[in-house]
Order: structure tokens, then sequence, then C-alpha cells
């Protein structure tokens, strides 16, 4: 069964700064792997996705995310962070035989922009 | 505008009594999902529904049930609920074929137990 891993709680990041969320996966074959993200109040809303290809994906509002196979990772990119970014970000990741219903969540990564 | 219904949006209820969240599409998704989220363990999944007429377990399906009696209405129900069960509950439906696509989130149902 696969599993993922965000191993950071709470990132504070400065406006206009690069922002960097960490994502680890456990899965024996090539895993589709998601970003959510969730506003206060909010359901979560899709950011990117990976099933195949480039291992480099552009998604909305900026983001963009590498599937690294070496480091089992992929990690959340932002080259210049705004204050309307501070939210909980999700990392997911399912597998090609079970799709969606297996689906598995990270603990989320609570995002804070400072002035 | 399009998209996912959830009501009721915050819920108090006392330990035994029943209670059912609703969910309704607008998308004609076939696949619907519900999930709760719980501090510091992300969102699991409850139950799911391929298809109208059909439906599975999830994850943490125990003292939770579902229907799925048409494509846009996908209703959990609790019939004992249990202080554990406090959470936010957030239904799901998904876009595109079973092993790709993209899951579309309601806004969610906060739910207390006491």
């Amino acid at each position: 069964a696969q599993s993922v891993t965000q191993p950071d709680i709470h990132i504070t990041v400065s406006e206009g700064a690069s922002l960097e969320l960490r994502c680890n996966y456990s899965y024996g074959a090539t895993p589709y792997l998601f970003w959510y993200v969730q506003s206060p109040g909010q359901g979560l809303q899709l950011l990117l996705k990976y099933f195949s290809g480039d291992t480099l994906v552009q998604g909305i509002k900026g983001f963009e995310a590498e599937f690294k196979r070496s480091q089992s990772s992929f990690n959340l990119r932002k080259p210049s962070v705004h204050w309307s970014d501070a939210a909980e970000y999700f990392c997911a990741v399912g597998a090609r035989r079970t799709g969606f219903q297996k689906l598995v969540f990270g603990t989320g990564t609570r995002l804070l922009v400072s002035p | 505008i399009a998209g996912i219904t959830q009501a009721p949006t915050s819920q108090i209820l006392a330990a035994g009594r029943r209670m059912t969240l609703r969910c309704t599409q607008d998308m004609r998704h076939n696949a619907m999902y519900w999930y709760r989220q719980d501090l510091g363990l992300g969102l699991r999944l409850i139950h799911y529904s391929n298809t109208a007429g059909t439906t599975g377990k999830g994850e943490v399906p125990d003292g939770y049930s579902v229907s799925r009696a048409n494509t846009d209405d996908f209703p959990l129900t609790l019939a004992s609920a249990v202080p554990s069960q406090t959470s936010v509950y957030f239904c799901a439906s998904r876009s595109g074929t079973w092993n790709t696509g993209e899951l579309f989130f309601g806004e969610g149902s906060r739910l207390t137990v006491l």
C-alpha cells in the first residue's frame, strides 16, 4: 500500500520569498501524485497533478512540483510567495491499479506568510 | 455555480443520535467520495461510490453508511453518533475516468458529537 509523508507541519515564509514544501511517498511502482490547497473554512482545491510524462509539473497560481523517482519525492515550489498563499497544503498519492479508491493524503503543511 | 453542496455546514449532535450529512453535485460526475479530516491525520476516506447504485468502503468505514440512489446525491449517515466521530467531513466528486481525473471538494460539514 502507498503512503505519503509531509515532514513539515508549519512553514513560515516572507512575502516575495521562494517556497518549497516537501512530500515523500512510498509506493513500489510509479504513483499518481497530487498537491491540494485548503484555505481556512474551505474545501480542497487541486493545485497540480502528476500521472506520467514530464516530471516537472506546472499548476495553478504559479506553483510547480517535480517528481523525483530516485528520492521518492514530489516537492511543491513557488518562486515568489504572495500573502494570499497562506493556507494548508496537502500532498496525496494514488496507485494506478486502485485509482482514487486508495488515494492517500498526507497530514498537511500549514504555510504562514509574513509581511 | 457548478460544484458540490454539503449540508449542514455545522452541527452539534448528542451521542447516540442519528445524523445524515447531505451531499449534492451538479457536475454529473460518476464517482463520489466521503472523507473525514482530523488534525494531524489529514484526510481519510470513509466510503466511495464509483457510479449510481454502487458503493464501497474506504479506510475508515465503521459507524458510517452511504447510499447512491442517483448520480447527484451521496448522503452519509451516522446511525448512532459517538464522540470519536467529531470531525470535519468533506464530500468530493471525481472528473475523468477511474484512474485519471481530479477530485472536486465541497466546503465541508463540521460535526461535533457530545
